[in-house]
């Protein structure tokens, strides 16, 4: 089945400056890759995805960028704020709604004012 | 808010008992995903339904069982529980097959 590495598991940086995590699978196959953000003790909030036809997106602040001949994806928060202060997953799956999603292990994202 | 609606928020219960766990998906979407979070565990795919039959399975115990309704709502079902159950246990749904939006959860407590 698929694996899901996710590096690193804590990341703390400053107010305002960016931030990246870095995420790695293993099944050739997969080709969506979506982000969650999860604060304490809430549900985990689907915030950009990409689909393996795709090399990058970006959504303001946020983007995610593929490799698919390395298998591997990245997100990239510029011009950090207190409120992206959360853990933060990867995740794969084979796409077409036929298999769930595998998680990274998260990382938590301190942002330090 | 997501739109989907889980029940309860919390429950505790007794090793070896049994509880269901109830998911309302989005209005029109047709799958359904449950998923475990635990501490070691992290995030794990359970089992996924759409439109009422079983679409796939992940690292689902045989002691947990799940069905979909023709209301499209999805309730989990846990027994024989043990204290190593004790988690979060979140349920997705989906309209397109891929973008999946997470209810606010269950924390189930075995005592």
């Amino acid at each position: 089945g698929e694996n899901v590495e996710q590096h690193p598991s804590t990341l703390s940086v400053q107010e305002g400056d960016s931030a990246v995590i870095k995420c790695t699978y293993s099944d050739s196959a997969s080709n969506y890759f979506p982000w969650y953000k999860q604060e304490l003790g809430k549900r985990p909030q689907l915030i950009i995805d990409i689909r393996s036809n795709v090399g990058e997106k970006k959504d303001q602040r946020i983007a995610v960028t593929l490799n698919k001949t390395a298998k591997h994806f990245s997100l990239h928060i510029t011009e950090t704020q207190p409120e992206d202060s959360a853990v933060y997953f990867c995740a794969a799956s084979g796409g077409g709604g036929a298999d769930g999603l595998t998680f990274g292990k998260g990382t938590h994202l301190i942002i330090q004012p | 808010d997501s739109g989907v609606t889980q029940t309860p928020k919390h429950l505790i219960t007794a090793t070896g008992q049994r509880v269901t766990l109830r998911c309302s998906p989005r209005s029109g979407d047709l799958s359904v995903y449950w998923y475990q979070q635990s501490l070691d565990q992290g995030l794990q795919f359970l089992i996924q339904y759409y439109n009422g039959e079983e679409r796939a399975k992940g690292n689902i115990l045989e002691r947990f069982s799940a069905q979909q309704f023709p209301d499209l709502h999805s309730e989990l079902n846990l027994s024989s529980l043990e204290l190593g159950d004790s988690a979060l246990y979140f349920c997705a749904s989906s309209a397109n097959t891929y973008e999946q939006f997470f209810g606010p959860g269950t924390r189930l407590t075995v005592l």
